[in-house]
């Protein structure tokens, strides 16, 4: 079965530090991989998207930015932190094809002080 | 464009009561809908899902029907639980660029009193 990790749970930061997230999954191939943000009673904003190795999209014009090193592996990161990137940062992960559903992890709780 | 309309919360119930949470979307096409539940502190999970008109997704006693005429997918239980206390989300696909992308509803929470 496939499974979906990310760490660090919890994070707090300073302003202007910088942040590398890390997300990977277990027991597929080539996954679709996606990078949302859950601000604190909101619902969720979808960031960055990947479809393959290298293949990054972006959402949102931001203080942020992802990667795709390797095919299970999603790293969101950013220069320098703003309080404004305080949130749940949530990955997930779909099939390829005609498959609609995302599966997600759970969560890095992200604070910037 | 595409969007999904959630009711606000939050929803107190009693145990043992029943449970509606009304979701109506704008789309496009024919898009999948999902209804998704966030327990406290943990990421999302799929709860059901339906990916044509007049569907049902059900699952652990919770259903939603795709009902194309009205655009809607609401989420209903016979006998809410205090367990069932979380946020729920539901979602459409859409496909843009080189993926189906997931718009989700602002979330519903339910608080379940014993």
């Amino acid at each position: 079965s496939q499974t979906i990790h990310q760490w660090p749970a919890t994070l707090v930061q300073p302003v202007g530090s910088p942040l590398s997230l890390e997300c990977t999954v277990e027991g597929t191939s080539n996954p679709n991989l996606y990078w949302y943000r859950q601000a604190a009673g909101r619902g969720l904003q979808l960031l960055f998207y990947s479809v393959g190795i290298g293949q990054i999209s972006s959402e949102v014009p931001q203080n942020l930015s992802a990667s795709r090193p390797q095919d299970r592996q999603f790293i969101l990161s950013s220069k320098k932190l703003l309080l404004s990137d305080s949130g749940f940062y949530l990955c997930a992960w779909s099939d390829t094809g005609r498959v609609y559903e995302q599966y997600f992890g759970p969560g890095t709780r992200l604070t910037v002080t | 464009g595409n969007s999904v309309t959630q009711m606000e919360g939050p929803v107190t119930l009693s145990e043992e009561a029943f449970l509606t949470i009304n979701c109506t979307y704008t789309a496009t096409g024919y898009p999948s809908l999902f209804w998704y539940v966030q327990y406290p502190g943990e990421g999302l999970q799929l709860l059901l899902k339906a990916t044509k008109a007049d569907d049902k997704g059900s699952n652990k006693g919770f259903e939603a029907t795709y009902r194309k005429e009205t655009t809607s997918f609401h989420l209903e239980k016979g006998s809410v639980q205090v367990s069932d206390s979380a946020v729920y989300f539901c979602a459409l696909s859409r496909y843009g660029g080189a993926t189906n992308k997931l718009i989700f509803g602002t979330g519903t929470l339910l608080a379940v009193q014993p």
